[in-house]
């Protein structure tokens, strides 16, 4: 199985910086990779797909970059909708989670 | 549009089985994989399975594998599933999502169905 593994775990920002949260595959999954928002109570809600594609409707400020094994999602300019989990997903062979990363106000 | 709306909470004993429906409206039903996804409390995200509602056929987790039975029915654009032998440590909000054609990420996802196992 691939692990994927996040970090980190909690971040701690305000309203305009700039944000970066890494994800590590176990083994390459070329840029099979999305990126999901999650806020309390809610189902998720994809962002990115293929490590970099924006999904329709997503602000962009929102980024993806990497391949292989190392990626990141970047929030450009933080806004206070932006305060939720995040969660990488590979989906090269079948599809595993990473554990999350909650984003906070600071 | 597109939504998938689940059935309500439910609340098990140990050892039962817990049966979760995910109806789909606003897309043609077969055309699209169904996957399911759990969520325990405070937990992150862990994929469960997926079944193809054309076909039936299905892909389970292999932590899952024994235990979890992906099932859909056509007539009412409706997929299931059930978890059986159920521990405490399967308490956690089930998700349905679809499948986005042929990108393989989930595109939609229901509002989520909370299952408590409790004695």
């Amino acid at each position: 199985d691939i692990q994927m593994t996040q970090s980190p775990s909690t971040l701690s920002a305000s309203v305009g910086d700039r944000v970066t949260i890494t994800c590590r595959a176990s083994q390459s999954i070329s840029s099979w990779l999305a990126w999901y928002q999650q806020k309390p109570g809610k189902a998720p809600k994809l962002l990115i797909y293929k490590a970099s594609s924006l999904e329709s409707g997503v602000p962009s400020r929102f980024s993806g970059s990497g391949s292989g094994t190392e990626f990141t999602l970047t929030i450009s300019s933080l806004q206070p909708d932006d305060f939720a989990s995040y969660y990488c997903q590979q989906y090269n062979s079948y599809w595993t989670f990473g554990q999350g990363t909650k984003v906070e106000i600071k | 549009q597109v939504q998938l709306v689940q059935s309500g909470a439910e609340v098990k004993k140990p050892g039962a089985s817990v049966k979760v429906s995910c109806k789909a409206s606003g897309y043609t039903f077969t055309d699209y994989y169904m996957h399911w996804v759990r969520q325990a409390p405070g937990q992150g995200l862990e994929w469960m399975g997926r079944i193809n509602p054309n076909s039936g056929g299905t892909n389970y987790a292999q932590k899952f594998q024994g235990r979890v039975t992906m099932t859909r029915d056509t007539s009412i654009s409706t997929a299931y599933m059930e978890l059986s032998r159920l521990r405490s440590d399967d308490t956690a909000v089930y998700y349905c999502a679809r499948e986005s054609g042929a990108a393989r990420i989930f595109d939609y996802w229901g509002q989520g169905t909370l299952v408590t196992v409790s004695s």
